[in-house]
């Protein structure tokens, strides 16, 4: 079966500690994307990758960080210098970056004390 | 300003009776809208890309319409399994690629 996985479902941290987020999609898509998602709130681009080693900001990159070395994978790394990293981070992927629809997976709940 | 904004915020119907959520958006040149269903604690599923007015797309009780300024997502003789919170996307002519999210609609249906 084709989709996007996302692991771990629930992570705990301590404040000061970088972590890291794992995404991988076996669709074959070229573009990917990094949402967070606050109660009350619309989903928020945090960065988003057109295509393998090229990645750009979102609206709210400041405290994150990606790479893209591989089409199917997308790590996202919260940094200690992200304010509020507690939240809903949600992983998508596109057959191309414009234009089309964006499949999400199934999520991790960041929980920072 | 809000580019996308969904109404109601919540809406609780019982078994059997039809209505609509609307999303109404302000975009310079609409290159989609999209139309996601999410449950609690998991990521959104897709339901609908529309991409000009008039449009409309089906899927077993829930119908997509796009005019101009808005969408509608019609659920006709909704059952409790519907319940979830939907979503509206749209993606800008001038940010592309780029949705921008509505903040949901919360459905329940009850028996």
């Amino acid at each position: 079966d084709g989709g996007i996985t996302q692991s771990p479902k629930y992570l705990f941290r301590k404040e000061g500690q970088n972590v890291t987020l794992s995404c991988e999609q076996n669709l074959n898509h070229d573009a990917m994307y990094w949402y967070r998602q606050d109660p009350g709130q619309g989903l928020r681009l945090i960065y988003y990758s057109q295509i393998v080693n090229d990645f750009q900001k979102g609206d709210i990159a400041e405290g994150y960080s990606v790479s893209r070395e591989k089409k199917e994978s997308f790590p996202l790394t919260v940094t200690s210098a992200q304010k509020n990293p507690t939240a809903f981070y949600l992983c998508a992927s596109s057959i191309d970056f414009s234009g089309y629809e964006q499949y999400f997976g199934p999520g991790t709940r960041l929980t920072v004390t | 300003e809000d580019q996308v904004t969904q109404s109601p915020e919540a809406l609780r119907l019982q078994e059997g009776e039809s209505s609509s959520l609307n999303c109404s958006y302000t975009v310079s040149g609409l290159r989609g809208l999209f139309w996601y269903r999410q449950d609690p604690g998991k990521g959104p599923e897709f339901l609908f890309t529309l991409y000009s007015a008039g449009e409309e797309k089906e899927k077993e009780r829930l119908k997509a319409t796009l005019t101009k300024k808005e969408s509608f997502l019609h659920i006709t003789a909704p059952k409790p399994e519907d319940s979830a919170t939907y979503l509206c996307a749209v993606e800008d002519g001038g940010s592309q690629g780029n949705l921008i999210f509505g903040k949901g609609t919360k459905l329940s249906v009850k028996p």
